[in-house]
């Protein structure tokens, strides 16, 4: 099985600031990697799928990159409505398509 | 509108069952995979397991095969999630969602489902 190992676990930033997460895969899988966000009580979003494309509707100051095993999401400008919880997950080839641990993005 | 609705959650001992079922609306259910999640309290997002688009594959955790029965009911636009010796640990909010489709992830999920499992 493919593991997911996401960075940092917490993050406080500023509204304003631009954070950076990370996302690594025990083996290649491409670019098959996305990205949630997930507030409390909420369900999941999907926010970036293959690596580096912004779903449907949602705001370009997030931003996805990376191939092969190592990946970052991106998000610029921060605005209070992005203060979540963000998990990474990797979809390639055969189940399980297993989560990061989670970023808890946290206002400063 | 994409809709997903979850339910059939509740209290149980350990040991137990339950069925959780989401009901789709607003796409055709037949055309996509179908995936469940759960989240335990204060920890992270779990893939469970999925079901391709005729039922005829299903994939599951490790930690759940043998206990879990993923399947659906393409005429009813329904997924299904059939829970038996139920653990602690079992307990968590459980998700539908939709897809993965190819190269995509999962974009539409429901609201979700809580499991309990208390003595």
């Amino acid at each position: 099985d493919i593991q997911v190992t996401q960075s940092p676990s917490s993050l406080s930033a500023s509204v304003g600031d631009t954070v950076n997460i990370t996302c690594r895969t025990s083996q290649t899988i491409s670019n098959s990697l996305n990205w949630y966000q997930k507030k409390p009580g909420k369900a999941p979003q999907l926010l970036i799928y293959a690596a580096s494309r912004l779903q449907s509707g949602l705001p370009s100051r997030f931003s996805g990159s990376g191939s092969g095993t190592d990946f970052a999401l991106t998000i610029s400008s921060l605005q209070p409505e992005d203060f979540a919880t963000y998990y990474c997950q990797q979809g390639y080839s055969s189940p399980p398509y297993s989560f990061g641990q989670g970023t808890k993005l946290e206002i400063k | 509108e994409v809709q997903l609705v979850d339910s059939g959650g509740g209290l149980v001992q350990p040991g137990g069952s339950l069925r959780l079922s989401c009901v789709a609306s607003g796409f055709s259910f037949s055309s996509y995979l179908m995936t469940w999640v759960r989240q335990a309290p204060g920890k992270g997002l779990e893939w469970v397991a999925n079901i391709k688009q005729d039922g005829g594959e299903k994939d599951y955790v490790d930690s759940v095969k043998g206990r879990f029965t993923i399947s659906r009911d393409n005429a009813k636009n329904s997924l299904y999630l059939q829970i038996n010796g139920l653990r602690v640990d079992d307990t968590a909010v459980y998700y539908c969602a939709r897809g993965p489709t190819k190269g995509n992830g999962l974009d539409y999920w429901g609201q979700g489902t809580l499991v309990t499992v208390s003595s």
